[in-house]
């Protein structure tokens, strides 16, 4: 198996443009996370879906975060509008059910000037 | 309190001996518990887990749970250079569902 598939690796991108994040999980992973990472917060959990539904969004920052996955092998992250608070490493990660613990993929850098 | 605590270090161990690294979680109800390592600008990889009181060992790692103190430890022998990377506790919270919080992480040096 490929693994978690994110793209893009890296994005730069000016304040107030609109980005998004993709995310192919494992296959046969029933669970898609998508976490964000900085120095100063760590790893931060933004959403989760079960089975293709949202199941917590609780981590989202604001409504110009939004997370869909229309299918079991694709999910998407979007910021609209983005701003420069927003830079941080985004990790999309799957997980086949609770308890196993999740696979991570490579992460989106995300730079916003 | 944060949910999940780890000393950020850098815990710096000579080549050859014993890392340890604590974390101390705050739900008391919590199930499952994780060990991640991250190398600079690279992903967490999970590397230990631990769902009962007591010791697991997987090669030079071993994992130890506390449920009544609510401490989880790693342990890595034999440290190697190969070893320094920040390394990540996480845990899955009672009713959380699948969710895992993760702590700040210990950044661990080996140095030759």
């Amino acid at each position: 198996d490929a693994g978690v598939i994110q793209s893009p690796r890296h994005e730069v991108t000016e304040m107030g443009q609109e980005v998004t994040l993709r995310c192919k999980p494992i296959s046969g992973h029933d669970y898609l996370f998508w976490y964000r990472q900085t120095m100063m917060r760590g790893l931060e959990l933004l959403i989760y879906f079960n089975n293709n539904v949202p199941i917590d969004d609780s981590g989202m920052p604001e409504d110009r975060f939004s997370a869909k996955m229309p299918n079991a092998s694709f999910s998407t992250l979007k910021i609209q509008p983005s701003e420069p608070r927003d830079s941080a490493v985004y990790f999309c990660a799957s997980s086949p059910r609770t308890g196993f613990g999740y696979t991570f993929g490579s992460g989106t850098r995300l730079t916003v000037v | 309190q944060k949910e999940v605590e780890q000393n950020s270090g850098p815990l710096s161990v000579p080549e050859g001996a014993i890392a340890s690294l604590n974390c101390t979680y705050s739900d008391r109800g919590s199930q499952s518990f994780f060990w991640y390592r991250q190398y600079s600008g690279k992903s967490p990889e999970l590397i230990m887990f631990i769902y009962s009181n007591g010791d697991k060992e997987d090669g030079r790692f071993t994992a130890q749970l506390n449920k009544a103190s609510q401490y989880v430890s790693l342990l890595i022998r034999d440290s190697q250079p190969s070893d320094s990377a920040t390394y990540l506790c996480a845990v899955n919270p009672k009713a959380a569902g699948n969710k895992l919080t993760f702590g700040g992480g210990t950044r661990v040096l080996v140095k030759p």
